[in-house]
């Protein structure tokens, strides 16, 4: 079956560690895309990329990193610099030709820091 | 700057009623891609339904259908025969030429039995 990954569903960390969380796509989409998202609110945007061994910082790139080694595979790491880490994390992917650019996404990973 | 702005934070609807949710952007381009998503409670992100703005009519997906009025830039989502399953967040989202992308805050819609 086509789709994205994410894992784990849920994570927790102490403050002050860092944490990478999972994401891969067996789609072939150029792009791929991560969010933020908090209680009752809307997508954010962290990270984005359009090609392997690149990307873009989103709105709200602070505190996280990311890399492209492979088409497939996009993580992200929450770093002990992010202020306010707990949130839902939403990965997506994208074609970038063929005039659909519709973006799939996985199902989430909640982090939780304590 | 692009926005695309969902007016309406919360909206309810009876079962089997129709509901309209609004979306309105803005944009310098002229090629560009509107989306609606949905979210459930799983929080899966569900493509609902998509309009290129270069085509003039009006998408429709079985009982989802867009009101896009390209020089008004607007993109409302109609959903006929409403069913407790369309309870969800609705979220309006932008793609451009450059593909810079906007969302929308969501509207949360609500479903009476």
């Amino acid at each position: 079956d086509g789709g994205i990954t994410q894992s784990p569903k849920y994570l927790f960390r102490k403050e002050g560690q860092n944490v990478t969380l999972s994401c891969e796509q067996n789609l072939n989409h150029d792009a791929m895309y991560w969010y933020r998202q908090d209680p009752g609110q809307g997508l954010r945007l962290i990270y984005y990329s359009q090609i392997v061994n690149d990307f873009q910082k989103g709105d709200i790139a602070e505190g996280y990193s990311v890399s492209r080694e492979k088409k497939e595979s996009f993580p992200l790491t929450v770093t002990s610099a992010q202020k306010n880490p707990t949130a839902f994390y939403l990965c997506a992917s994208s074609p970038l030709r063929g005039g659909s650019y519709e973006q799939y996404f996985g199902p989430g990973t909640r982090l939780t820091v304590t | 700057a692009q926005t695309v702005t969902q007016s309406q934070p919360e909206m309810s609807v009876q079962e089997a009623e129709t509901v309209t949710l609004s979306c309105t952007y803005d944009t310098s381009e002229s090629d560009y891609y509107l989306f609606w998503y949905k979210q459930p409670p799983s929080r899966q992100m569900i493509l609902v339904i998509r309009q290129e703005a270069y085509k003039q009519q009006n998408a429709t997906e079985n009982r989802f259908s867009v009101n896009f009025q390209k020089a008004a830039k607007s993109f409302s989502l109609k959903i006929s025969d409403s069913q407790l399953g369309d309870a969800a967040m609705y979220f309006c989202y932008l793609l451009d030429s450059n593909y810079q992308l906007i969302w929308g805050a969501g509207t949360k819609l609500i479903i009476k039995p």
